[in-house]
């Protein structure tokens, strides 16, 4: 069955240092993948999709990398900041029709 | 503002209850998702909807039913069949055709007591 494995463990960084978060997959070859940001309490919000066809996406201080080969996307944000500190989830495209399917997510904590 | 609206925020069920959470968009969007969230696992899918008046199960169908007769609305009810129905429950909606990103509610946290 298709699996979406994200570091379970929180991720711990000084603030201004660069956060990488990874989300690997198996046994499917998505489309396209998406990152988002959920804070405590709330709904998830969209931040970038990269499809399989583009190596790097950038956006601002967030960049993603998708690698078809290895299976896996890397997320980064560059100068972080106490603000970033959030859970940050991966979605893969599954099965057509924009229909998603979700990690369980990487907490970031950025420490001033 | 166009947006998409869960409610209740906060939701407590007795044993062999029916309970329907809420989700409104106004955002004109023609694909609606409802989500399940527990501890430590992802998101995952109950049901979906890409157009009014039909709409697929997901990978956890069992003990929930929807219904889509508006394209703003997507209510989802969780029925005395679902075992373990104590979850945070949420709402998304998209563009139907392509590849865009969802727009999510802010959640219904549903208790059973």
């Amino acid at each position: 069955s298709q699996k979406i494995e994200q570091n379970s463990e929180a991720l711990n960084i000084q603030e201004g240092k660069t956060a990488t978060l990874t989300c690997n997959y198996t046994n499917y070859s998505p489309a396209y993948l998406q990152w988002y940001r959920q804070d405590p309490g709330r709904g998830p919000v969209f931040l970038l999709l990269i499809r399989e066809n583009e190596k790097e996406k950038r956006k601002e201080r967030l960049k993603v990398t998708f690698d078809t080969t290895l299976k896996q996307s890397l997320f980064h944000i560059t100068a972080s900041q106490p603000a970033d500190s959030a859970t940050y989830l991966c979605a893969l495209e599954s099965g057509g029709y924009n229909k998603l399917i979700f990690g369980a997510g990487t907490r970031l904590a950025v420490h001033p | 503002d166009g947006g998409i609206t869960q409610s209740p925020k906060y939701l407590f069920r007795k044993e062999g209850q029916n309970v329907t959470l809420s989700c409104e968009q106004n955002l004109n969007h023609d694909a609606m998702y409802w989500y399940r969230q527990d501890p430590g696992q992802g998101l995952r899918l109950i049901y979906y909807s890409q157009i009014v008046n039909d709409f697929q199960k997901g990978d956890i169908a069992e003990g929930y039913s929807v219904s889509r007769e508006k394209k703003e609305s997507f209510p989802l009810t969780v029925t005395s069949a679902q075992k373990n129905p104590t979850a945070f429950y949420l709402c998304a909606s998209s563009i139907a055709q392509g590849a865009y990103g969802y727009t999510f509610g802010s959640g219904t946290r549903l208790t059973v007591v």
